[in-house]
Order: structure tokens, then C-alpha cells, then sequence
């Protein structure tokens, strides 16, 4: 699976946009990119995910560089309940090691008021 | 309301006993995973299965086993517990995607919180 960097942790004023960035450099044509989020204590939620275009849904938008080197998760109205570790991932949908999710280290937002 | 339920949902237990955490879903996922998580850190998968009476182990390697005997129920059981197994356990289950379209998502228990004294 191809390795994806975040920044370790981002703040974000509530109400505003918060743009999340992951690295995907080693990214493979058959690989999609994923979006987690895991609030404290809690387990993983997923919100979005994507393969080369762009994606909306009501959580989250998810924007891929036309070169899918690499993507941005956008929380278009960030609340304080958005505070969470994002997790972004990148995996094939096929295969014999199908369906698992290696998680790494993620970005911790931070939503202030 | 969730979709996937794990219990206990915090459990202190001594060393030694033997445990079973329980993870069931109603959404009739085929597959279903079991990952490990020590506080602030990332999660680490220890046991998944791809359907009934099939069972793997993860990428981390965990003193755990897990049966897969219906579809909507994938416990984990410690014979023996340690304190070095003191973690928070994470069931998750998925579908298989439509054709066409990418792998739709992971649902997530709330966990099982261990601590073994």
C-alpha cells in the first residue's frame, strides 16, 4: 500500500473552513484514498473516500491533485465536535489483502472557538 | 443507533482469567476486523476474518484468538490475560464493494477498554 504523510496536528477557528492535507507521492491507478476521523475515545468514523475526481458528500468534500500525488479534506463549517485524529489512507479495493485499513498516524484537528 | 456493538464496553480484570470480548453487527457484513489501540497511538490490526469459519491473523501479532462461527458475531478471547494486554480493542466490519465502484467503508464499535491488573 502506498505510505500517506499528514501534518501531525492543525488548528482551525469554529465556523471556518479546515483543509486537511495528505501526501499520497507513491500512490498506485488502483488505489483509492480514504478518510477517517476518530474522536477520543471512540472508534474510527469513516467520511469519505475517492479515486481520481472529486467528492462531496455531507460530511466532507474531498479534493485529489490531477496527479493524485496527493489530496485535501475540506470541513467546509468546522465545529467543535470536528475536533478528532483524521486519518487519511490509501488502498486497493481488491485483491487477496482486500479490505484492510492500515492506519498511521493521522492529524490531530483542533477546533477552537 | 449503532450497527456493529461491542461489550463490555470498559473491563478490569486480574491476571490470568480468561476473557472474551464480544463484537456483533447487523448489517451482515462478510467481513470483520479486530484492531488494537494503546492510548495516543494509531491503531494496529490483530485479527480480521472474510466470512464464516474463516480467520487470519493481523498485521500485529497479538496472543488473542477469534472464532468466526456466524456471520454477525466475531468475539476475541484472551486465555490468559497480562497486563501487557491492557489496550483498547476495536471491532470493525465491511462489505464487499459493487462492482464499479471503490470499497465503501469500515463501521466501527465504540470499543472494548481492557485493563488487566
Amino acid at each position: 500500500d502506498a505510505k500517506t504523510t499528514q501534518p501531525t496536528s492543525m488548528d482551525c477557528a469554529e465556523g471556518r473552513a479546515a483543509n486537511l492535507p495528505c501526501n499520497h507521492s507513491t500512490i498506485s491507478g488502483n488505489e483509492y484514498v480514504y478518510w477517517y476521523r476518530q474522536i477520543h475515545s471512540q472508534g474510527p468514523q469513516y467520511i469519505i473516500h475517492g479515486l481520481k475526481n472529486n467528492e462531496t458528500n455531507e460530511m466532507a468534500s474531498l479534493i485529489i491533485t490531477e496527479d493524485r500525488k496527493s489530496s485535501t479534506l475540506i470541513l467546509p463549517h468546522a465545529t467543535l465536535r470536528d475536533t478528532a485524529v483524521y486519518y487519511c489512507i490509501v488502498r486497493v479495493a481488491g485483491g487477496t489483502s482486500y479490505g484492510k485499513l492500515t492506519f498511521g498516524q493521522g492529524t490531530i484537528l483542533t477546533v477552537h472557538p | 443507533e449503532a450497527d456493529i456493538y461491542q461489550t463490555p464496553r470498559y473491563l478490569v480484570i486480574g491476571t490470568g482469567k480468561k476473557i472474551t470480548l464480544e463484537c456483533s453487527q447487523t448489517m451482515g457484513h462478510d467481513k470483520m476486523y479486530w484492531y488494537q489501540q494503546d492510548p495516543g497511538m494509531e491503531l494496529h490490526l490483530i485479527h480480521y476474518s472474510y466470512g464464516v469459519n474463516s480467520t487470519e491473523k493481523g498485521d500485529l501479532s497479538s496472543e488473542s484468538t477469534v472464532s468466526r462461527i456466524r456471520t454477525e458475531h466475531f468475539p476475541l478471547t484472551l486465555e490468559s490475560a497480562r497486563p501487557s494486554h491492557t489496550s483498547q480493542y476495536l471491532c470493525a466490519s465491511s462489505a464487499l464493494p459493487h462492482r464499479g465502484q471503490g470499497f465503501y467503508g469500515y463501521t466501527f464499535g465504540s470499543g472494548t477498554r481492557l485493563t488487566v491488573v
